[in-house]
């Protein structure tokens, strides 16, 4: 079946550190990939999404561009700020009409000043 | 408008109790989902309604049902729970595309049974 694999971290960064945490997926079809963002005690927010090959999502300054050749969606931020610590999850999405979104385990970033 | 609104936020039963959680969206939406979540793992899919009729129930306990009055109510019925149900219950919405599921999460219900 489909999945999603992301570095799980913990990733801790200082201020205006550059971020990358990876995702990659496996997927019998040609999926819509997303990054969701959750803060501490809420629910999830969608970050970004790719809906194709070659798609750049990009949202808040985050960035990630859909590659199939690799078939990963890396999650990438030039300079973090302590308002980005929470918990980022990628997930994917069956373009063949199901409505299951398949999400990875989740990276915890931490930014301290 | 683009939210998803659940109630309520926190909820505190007992094991012999009875209590609903609801969720509504205005987005048109014809899509709606309950997720489970634990601490520091990902939402775990319960259930799936599409176009209100249950599509997908992830082989969950019978002591969760849920119920969709119409296509901007989600509930979620609990009855008899155990305290490893405790959890964060979100519920989300989508559109229903080819083109995958984006989906739209409510803030969740923090669930603890005692």
């Amino acid at each position: 079946g489909d999945s999603v694999t992301q570095m799980e971290g913990p990733v801790t960064l200082s201020e205006e550190a550059f971020l990358t945490i990876n995702c990659t997926y496996t997927a019998t079809g040609y999926p819509s990939l997303f990054w969701y963002v959750q803060y501490p005690g809420e629910g999830l927010q969608l970050l970004l999404k790719a809906t194709k090959a070659d798609d750049k999502g990009s949202n808040k300054g985050f960035e990630a561009t859909y590659r199939k050749e690799t078939t990963s969606f890396h999650l990438e931020k030039g300079s973090v700020q302590v308002s980005d610590s929470a918990v980022y999850f990628c997930a994917l999405s069956d373009r063949g009409g199901s409505e299951k979104l398949v999400f990875g385990k989740g990276t915890k970033l931490t930014v301290n000043p | 408008d683009t939210e998803v609104t659940q109630t309520p936020k926190h909820l505190v039963m007992g094991m012999t109790n009875k209590k609903s959680l609801k969720c509504e969206q205005h987005m048109g939406h014809r899509a709606m989902y309950w997720y489970k979540q634990k601490a520091k793992k990902p939402p775990e899919l319960m259930f799936v309604y599409s176009y209100e009729k249950l599509s997908i129930n992830e082989s969950v306990p019978s002591r969760f049902s849920p119920e969709c009055p119409n296509s901007s109510l989600l509930n979620l019925h609990l009855h008899a729970l155990q305290p490893e149900d405790s959890a964060l219950y979100l519920c989300a919405s989508s559109q229903l595309s080819v083109k995958g599921a984006e989906a739209f999460f409510g803030q969740g219900t923090r669930l603890t049974v005692v």
